[in-house]
């Protein structure tokens, strides 16, 4: 079962910050935090992940809250193109382990002109 | 930037036939999955693969399914005698440390 809580859906003007939240309050120490999403049945595109600290790459920003429980995907200027479901997914890190994803319903994202 | 590819993209096979959806990996990838979302639900975990053995495979992945690695580069999903609930899009993925997917193949079983 997805260990993730996220809001069904959220509405963002083109431009702006769009800033998805997850809560994973059961998250354990050696669970890392992994972003995906997907655009209209396109297969899902990994966007970024973190284990505790605040990472930073082209498509995103993740912050990740002090005690873990909760963080947030933050696009900085959301385009029309970002329209897509996000899904925050918990688990421990893939390195050198068979594991799997287990997707949740994710937050659907509408950017609105 | 290297991806995982699926063939075909679309396929429409009559129930009781046999199915080969096929994938390409990302070529120094070790670990693979196929993957299943039938229209309008969520992403559904199928089965994982590793060093020529299924490492993990999920309630759905019933005898009907299978998988194998033929040469080396290929990773297929075969489905013995598809039913219509099996009509849905079909993910391939593969990792070294971030798992990355396919664009997918859609199946539909009249």
């Amino acid at each position: 079962d997805a260990k993730t809580t996220q809001p069904p859906s959220m509405d963002c003007a083109e431009g702006r910050a769009a800033n998805l939240p997850c809560n994973h309050s059961t998250i354990s120490g050696n669970e890392y935090v992994y972003w995906y999403r997907q655009i209209h049945s396109q297969g899902p595109q990994y966007i970024i992940h973190g284990l505790k600290n605040n990472e930073t790459n082209e498509m995103a920003s993740l912050i990740i809250t002090e005690d873990r429980k909760s963080s947030t995907l933050i696009l900085p200027h959301a385009t029309l193109r970002d329209t897509a479901v996000y899904y925050c997914i918990v688990r421990p890190s893939l390195y050198n382990q068979g594991g799997k994803l287990i997707f949740g319903q994710g937050t659907e994202l509408s950017v609105k002109p | 930037e290297p991806e995982v590819t699926q063939t075909p993209s679309h396929q429409v096979t009559q129930m009781g036939q046999e199915v080969i959806l096929r994938c390409v990996p990302i070529s120094n990838h070790l670990y693979f999955y196929w993957y299943r979302q039938i229209l309008g639900q969520k992403v559904e975990f199928l089965v994982s693969f590793y060093n020529n053995e299924i490492s993990e495979k999920s309630e759905i992945f019933d005898d009907q399914f299978s998988v194998e690695r033929p040469d080396g580069s290929n990773f297929t999903l075969k489905i013995r005698s598809t039913k219509l609930e099996d009509s849905a899009m079909y993910f391939c993925a593969s990792r070294e440390n971030t798992i990355y997917f396919g664009e997918g193949s859609w199946l539909t079983v009249v």
